[in-house]
């Protein structure tokens, strides 16, 4: 079983839709929990992060934790084609300075 | 501007032929970490440093080696490079001890032939 497991995709939903990314991890440990996106080509950047149960909402993108089932999942609102991206989950288990992705969800938003 | 910038972006080169990629960042972080990318496997740690001389490895470390002198500098070496390690590398860095955002730089694609 691999640390960080996401489903590769390809995710479509067309424009205005809710997309729900799900990422699940194997180290129950695991502290702090993010979200990056990464446009082809380019560097991945952080979209939001999260280091407790429940859920954390910016703009559009809310992150949910539940760490008794041992995943977090990235719901984006009112998709907009400019959302088209892969979408990484990173775990970080423990206080290390160690962090785990997983393969990355690439979702397609369709105007 | 706040950025980590790399060097070169791009490399060519030959097995066995030693070479160097330079990270380097401007906002005083303490964190900074080596990635490789490879296409169905996403974003591996290489090794990563929570300060100045201070180095730990990830989960791919083997045929790589960092150095951290400095705190705005970190490169990443392949003493003996193989094809196996043709990848895109990030390199990346954050404040406190790399759990909150990492500011990755612009990556470096490297073949190995």
């Amino acid at each position: 079983q691999k640390e960080v497991e996401q489903n590769s995709g390809p995710l479509s939903v067309p424009e205005g839709a809710i997309a729900s990314l799900n990422c699940t991890y194997s180290d129950r440990g695991s502290q702090s929990f993010f979200w990056y996106r990464q446009y082809s080509g380019k560097s991945p950047e952080l979209i939001m992060f999260i280091y407790s149960n429940g859920d954390k909402e910016d703009g559009r993108f809310t992150a949910q934790l539940n760490k008794a089932s041992q995943y977090v999942s990235l719901l984006i609102r009112d998709s907009q084609p400019s959302d088209s991206a892969t979408y990484l989950c990173a775990v970080r288990p423990g206080n290390t300075g160690k962090l785990i992705f997983g393969q990355g969800t690439t979702l397609q938003v369709k105007p | 501007e706040a950025q980590v910038t790399q060097n070169p972006r791009y490399l060519i080169t030959v097995t066995g032929k030693k070479l160097t990629v330079t990270c380097s960042q401007n906002m005083n972080h303490e964190y900074m970490s080596w990635y490789r990318q490879d296409p169905g496997l996403g974003l591996r740690q290489i090794y990563y440093s929570m300060n100045v001389e201070v180095t730990d490895k990830g989960d791919v470390p083997e045929g790589y080696k960092v150095s951290r002198k400095e705190k705005r500098n970190f490169p990443l070496i392949l003493e003996s490079p193989s094809p196996n390690q043709t990848s895109l590398y990030f390199c990346a860095s954050s404040s406190g001890s790399g759990g909150y955002e990492q500011y990755f730089g612009p990556g470096t694609r490297l073949t190995v032939t």
